[in-house]
């Protein structure tokens, strides 16, 4: 059981490039999310999905968009990549709204963007 | 939003010594979690806690959510328990951070 995936682990990006990093869950949960964390930092919502066919913004969505593909996968696509976008970017999944369980992190994606 | 304070900000401990870190919340929530990030980046969910008390082999964590705080409680602490620990508290999709407590044991 594999939990959450993320690919890639590590990406090195030039300003203006543009990249997708994917997410996928085996546990059959109805909710997605991407985060980011910057150094010393706590972890920040980008966007979310809270089922099939639903995305909504988090804290921190400009420069960025996302997609669910179907209930197992959940996309963070960056258009135009620039360096306040070097980050650690997390996926997670959960059964729902919080309510009936917690959180599942993926390992993260290193990202630099020069 | 919700604010989350986490205290102390940093904890420097013996191996075998106990401790307590501290997350304090501004508003009723239905969902707490604690993680433990270790020194590789992973992200380590510790305890789904949203009230009440929980154990799990050295650690523990008790939620009072009418008086917004929890704690965890690490016992005969190792060298593997470095890193950094995380509370994330939260109602519906709206899932806050802590800025976290950065435990380091020393041998």
């Amino acid at each position: 059981n594999a939990g959450v995936t993320q690919t890639p682990k590590f990406q090195v990006l030039k300003t203006g490039q543009s990249m997708t990093l994917q997410c996928a869950q085996d546990m059959n949960h109805n909710s997605m999310y991407w985060y980011r964390q910057d150094p010393g930092m706590g972890l920040r919502l980008i966007y979310y999905s809270a089922s099939e066919g639903t995305t909504d913004k988090g804290e921190v969505p400009n420069g960025y968009n996302v997609s669910r593909l179907n209930k197992r996968e959940f996309s963070l696509r960056l258009e135009s990549a620039a360096p306040s976008q070097t980050s650690v970017y997390f996926c997670a999944s959960s059964v729902g709204t919080g309510v009936l369980g917690g959180y599942t992190f993926g390992s993260g994606t290193r990202l630099t963007v020069v | 939003g919700i604010q989350v304070e986490q205290s102390p900000p940093d904890l420097i401990l013996q191996e075998g010594a106990n401790s307590t870190l501290r997350c304090n919340f501004s508003d009723s929530v239905n969902n707490l979690q604690w993680f433990h990030q270790n020194p590789w980046g992973q992200l380590i969910n510790l305890f789904y806690i949203p009230s009440g008390t929980k154990q799990n082999g050295r650690l523990s964590a008790t939620t009072v959510a009418t008086e917004r705080y929890s704690l965890l409680y690490i016992s005969s602490s190792q060298t593997t328990d470095s890193g950094v620990y995380f509370c994330a508290v939260g109602i519906g999709q709206n899932f806050v951070f802590g800025p976290g407590t950065r435990l380091s044991v020393l041998p």
